[in-house]
């Protein structure tokens, strides 16, 4: 079945520090990937999508790169802000008529002043 | 601007008792789903609806049923409320067919706790 493994949190970095947060995955076909950012007291919103092996999804300074070889797609940022205190979901969509989204388990973001 | 509703932010309700959770998009979607959130186990969808009176179970749908009567609201039902089911749920919302199938719209969320 499908399957996403993220990076455990929480992660705590000082402002302006670089985040790297893991995912892999496991899929049947070729499935688009996601990153859902949840603010606290929010529902999740899209932060950035890659549908095809290669592609690079970027989105407020976030960037993820689809990679097949590696059943990989991390989420990078430069700089952190404290406003980017959250929690971070990977996801999945299988390949083919599959409407519904495969998450991994979150990881929480604290970014200190 | 694009928007999902859920009829309470947060619920309290007592073992046994029938549970409704409703929500509402205004995007005149055709997918609906509903997840619940637990610390460490990340979404995991309970069911999900991709017309007027269609439903497909998810990877957790024991004690749980749903309702579609019209496109634009999608009703959970605890038949029987348990205290295992006391989770923050979910309700998402996507376009069936189109460049942007793929985006789920998410609702702010549901705190049911069960006593």
């Amino acid at each position: 079945g499908n399957s996403v493994t993220q990076m455990e949190g929480p992660v705590t970095l000082s402002e302006e520090a670089f985040l790297t947060i893991n995912c892999t995955y496991t899929a049947t076909g070729y499935p688009s990937l996601f990153w859902y950012v949840q603010y606290p007291g929010e529902g999740l919103q899209l932060l950035l999508k890659a549908t095809k092996a290669d592609d690079k999804g970027s989105n407020k300074g976030f960037e993820a790169t689809y990679r097949k070889e590696t059943t990989s797609f991390h989420l990078e940022k430069g700089s952190v802000q404290v406003s980017d205190s959250a929690v971070y979901f990977c996801a999945l969509r299988a390949g083919g008529s599959a409407r519904q989204l495969t998450f991994g388990s979150g990881t929480q973001l604290t970014v200190l002043p | 601007d694009v928007k999902v509703t859920q009829s309470s932010r947060y619920l309290v309700k007592r073992t046994g008792e029938k549970v409704f959770l409703e929500c509402v998009q205004d995007m005149d979607h055709e997918n609906m789903f509903w997840y619940r959130q637990d610390p460490g186990l990340g979404l995991r969808l309970i069911y999900f609806s991709y017309d007027v009176k269609m439903k497909e179970k998810g990877d957790i749908p024991e004690g749980y049923s749903v309702s579609r009567e019209k496109k634009e609201r999608f009703s959970l039902i605890l038949e029987s409320a348990s205290t295992n089911q006391t989770s923050m749920y979910l309700c998402a919302s996507s376009k069936l067919r189109t460049g942007d199938t793929d985006t789920q719209y998410f609702g702010p969320g549901t705190r049911l706790t069960v006593l």
